[in-house]
């Protein structure tokens, strides 16, 4: 079974406070692609992130930052400083190389941060 | 240039219309993709192409009619619609080769459809 589960619905914080989505992924393959996207009320999904299976690398970006742990089938993305901006819906996302493109969603975190 | 393009941006129609929603992209990607949302819930995927060829339907009604006129361009067709499909339709593209799943898909802003 292909699964992705982001067990926080929504989390608020206030501003420049630090704050970590959860991603907890299940996959009985081997080469394995994980993603994570933001969706601001405008509703375009914005990509932010993809890791391959193979790649435990920790990334980060500005602000923004991924712990990959394969021992724990995790893919957690934290927010440094977070701003009023950050606010909207993260999605994790799973798929895998010959799937033809198609993504296995997490149910979304909505992050709300307030001034 | 990561921009997809739909319009639409907000549809309001009956039952019994026929409407059409476009996506273009320029990016050069050879996989495009319309996904269904509804509110608070993640995209769904409804079909794919790759290189123009309907490649997966994800069990969609006949009411939804995709075509992809070339590699740049991708319709949906509505027709005999129901309130249920009321939702964000989002349109995506992606690289196609070999391990294409591989790819980061990239987004449009989306058709928010009303269905009365």
């Amino acid at each position: 079974a292909q699964k992705v589960t982001q067990a926080q619905t929504e989390i608020s914080v206030v501003e420049k406070e630090d704050v970590t989505l959860d991603c907890v992924y299940e996959t009985r393959d081997t080469t394995y692609y994980l993603f994570w996207y933001k969706q601001p009320p405008s509703g375009e999904l914005v990509f932010l992130i993809r890791r391959n299976s193979f790649d435990e690398q920790n990334e980060i970006s500005g602000r923004y930052s991924w712990n990959f742990q394969k021992s724990t089938s995790s893919f957690n993305f934290t927010i440094t400083a977070s701003q009023v901006v950050d606010s909207a819906v993260y999605f994790c996302a799973l798929t895998h190389y010959n799937q033809g493109g198609k993504l296995i969603f997490g149910q979304g975190t909505e992050l709300s941060v307030k001034p | 240039d990561t921009e997809v393009t739909q319009t639409p941006k907000h549809l309001v129609m009956g039952m019994t219309n026929k409407k059409s929603l476009k996506c273009e992209q320029h990016m050069g990607h050879r996989a495009m993709y319309w996904y269904k949302q509804k509110a608070k819930k993640p995209p769904e995927l409804m079909f794919v192409y790759s290189y123009e060829k309907l490649s997966i339907n994800e069990s969609v009604p006949s009411r939804f009619s995709p075509e992809c006129p070339n590699s740049s361009l991708l319709n949906l067709h509505l027709h005999a619609l129901q309130p249920e499909d009321s939702a964000l339709y989002l349109c995506a593209s992606s690289q196609e080769r070999v391990n294409w799943g591989s790819y980061e898909q990239y987004f449009g802003p989306g058709t928010r459809l009303t269905v009365t």
